[in-house]
């Protein structure tokens, strides 16, 4: 079946100006996550959402940094006011998340490139 | 803090050789000890986690809790095993954040 996509794959933003990243989990997955990998770095958790439940978003670096899921599926990375140090890929993942087996194996999408001039 | 180390970032190896990627880890109770992969122009993949116990595409990994290590090994090293290696470690619950260390490039030479 389909895996979890990302759209876009490259972006480039001028320095000020706003982004939005779209991320279309695996059908029927519950969990979803959101990580950003700077050049020559492991990813770094952002944001964690159990259905439309934002449960975790200790990992988003400012204020500037937003994330949604409105409808359980379908989320969005929404960056304002966009800086340099935000240039990365931004890498999104979603799990089934069951209960009582573990942690779930997550399933991570392509990822965007975020390029900030 | 959790944390995950590893020591090398990169890794050179003939076809044939063996191979060892390190990881040490740093968590306050018992995790989960992964190791993704992610092959040239593809996307991050799990390659095992250490609560399978099982041996993926020959490779292997250990769970040493005395020395909080869990070493990736392969005693035979092929050229499609060159790939950028990360170890990831998670609290033990249904959907758990996953903390990487910053990777091992590993090139197998012909």
């Amino acid at each position: 079946g389909a895996g979890v996509s990302q759209s876009p794959r490259y972006k480039v933003a001028k320095r000020g100006q706003d982004v939005a990243l779209r991320c279309d989990p695996i059908s029927g997955h519950v969990s979803l996550f959101w990580y950003q990998q700077a050049l020559g770095q492991g990813p770094e958790f952002l944001t964690y959402f159990q259905n439309e439940a934002q449960l975790d978003k200790s990992g988003l670096p400012s204020d500037r940094f937003f994330a949604e899921r409105p409808e359980g599926s379908v989320s969005t990375l929404k960056i304002q006011r966009t800086q340099q140090e935000d240039s990365a890929v931004y890498l999104c993942a979603s799990s089934l998340s069951r209960e009582g087996t573990g942690t779930d194996t997550q399933y991570f999408g392509p990822g965007t490139r975020l390029t900030v001039l | 803090a959790q944390r995950v180390t590893q020591p090398e970032k990169l890794l050179s190896v003939f076809k044939g050789a063996p191979v060892e990627l390190k990881c040490n880890y740093s968590y306050s109770g018992s995790p989960e000890l992964f190791w993704y992969v992610q092959y040239s122009r593809q996307r991050l993949q799990l390659l095992l986690r250490h609560i399978s116990r099982e041996s993926i595409k020959g490779f292997t990994a250990d769970l040493n809790k005395g020395e909080t290590s869990f070493h990736l090994k392969k005693p035979f090293a092929q050229e499609e095993d060159s790939a950028m290696y990360y170890c990831a470690l998670s609290g033990r619950g249904g959907s758990e954040k996953l903390v990487f260390g910053k990777g091992t490039k590993l090139t197998v030479n012909p």
